[in-house]
């Protein structure tokens, strides 16, 4: 069964700084890895799309990566600002049969200013 | 409108009351997807659509939770006799296909059960 594991749970910076959040999984054999950011009370908006075949995608200040092998990804936030905290969650769909998504739990992100 | 749109955005009831969520994916999108989120939780999987295909109901927790999709469009899923554990904000995310396909997400109905 995947698991899905996200360090830190909450994390709070000061404005400008560079931010790395990380996704773990422990089955390796995924169709893609998907993150997400979630502000309160709101639903979730879809931030980058890595297929299991690609290293990593960039949007912006946003780059994230993955490596299959190792079950890791990185969400890589660059010159963070207040308008970045929120929740951002990974989520794995994992080969196999079933399509649907394992989520992990998030990681809460405040950045004051 | 080009997102997911779900309804009603708020619902209060009573517990042992019935209620209906909507869910309205993004025209085109075969896949359809729910999912409840309780306060300081993740998200739990409740069912599946893809298609004409038979849903996949193994997220749900109890056989008061159902849900229906007709003409591979707007999904509803219904509680019976609601508990106050059912309290939670449900989500509707729906993908263009099955796999390799970006999910996109509704605003979700807050449940409170009293």
């Amino acid at each position: 069964k995947q698991e899905v594991t996200q360090i830190p749970a909450a994390l709070s910076v000061p404005e400008g700084e560079n931010l790395v959040l990380n996704c773990s999984f422990t089955d390796s054999a995924i169709y893609n890895l998907q993150w997400f950011r979630q502000d309160p009370g709101k639903g979730l908006t879809s931030l980058l799309l890595i297929q299991s075949s690609q290293r990593e995608q960039t949007s912006g200040r946003l780059n994230a990566s993955l490596d299959k092998s190792s079950g890791r990804s990185t969400l890589y936030i660059a010159a963070s600002q207040p308008g970045d905290s929120a929740t951002y969650l990974c989520a794995v769909q994992t080969t196999g049969g079933s399509y649907i998504p394992t989520f992990g739990r998030g990681t809460s992100l405040i950045v004051h200013p | 409108g080009a997102g997911v749109s779900q309804s009603p955005s708020n619902k209060v009831t009573e517990k042992g009351k019935d209620v209906e969520l909507r869910c309205d994916p993004i025209s085109g999108h075969t896949a359809l997807y729910w999912y409840r989120q309780s306060l300081g939780q993740g998200l739990e999987f409740l069912i599946y659509f893809q298609g004409n295909s038979a849903p996949d109901k193994s997220g749900l927790p109890s056989d008061r939770f159902s849900a229906e999709r007709t003409g591979g469009s707007v999904s509803t899923l219904t509680i019976q006799r609601t508990q106050q554990e059912d309290s939670a904000v449900y989500l509707c995310a729906s993908s263009f296909g099955a796999t390799q396909e970006t999910q996109y997400f509704g605003p979700g109905t807050r449940l409170l059960v009293l």
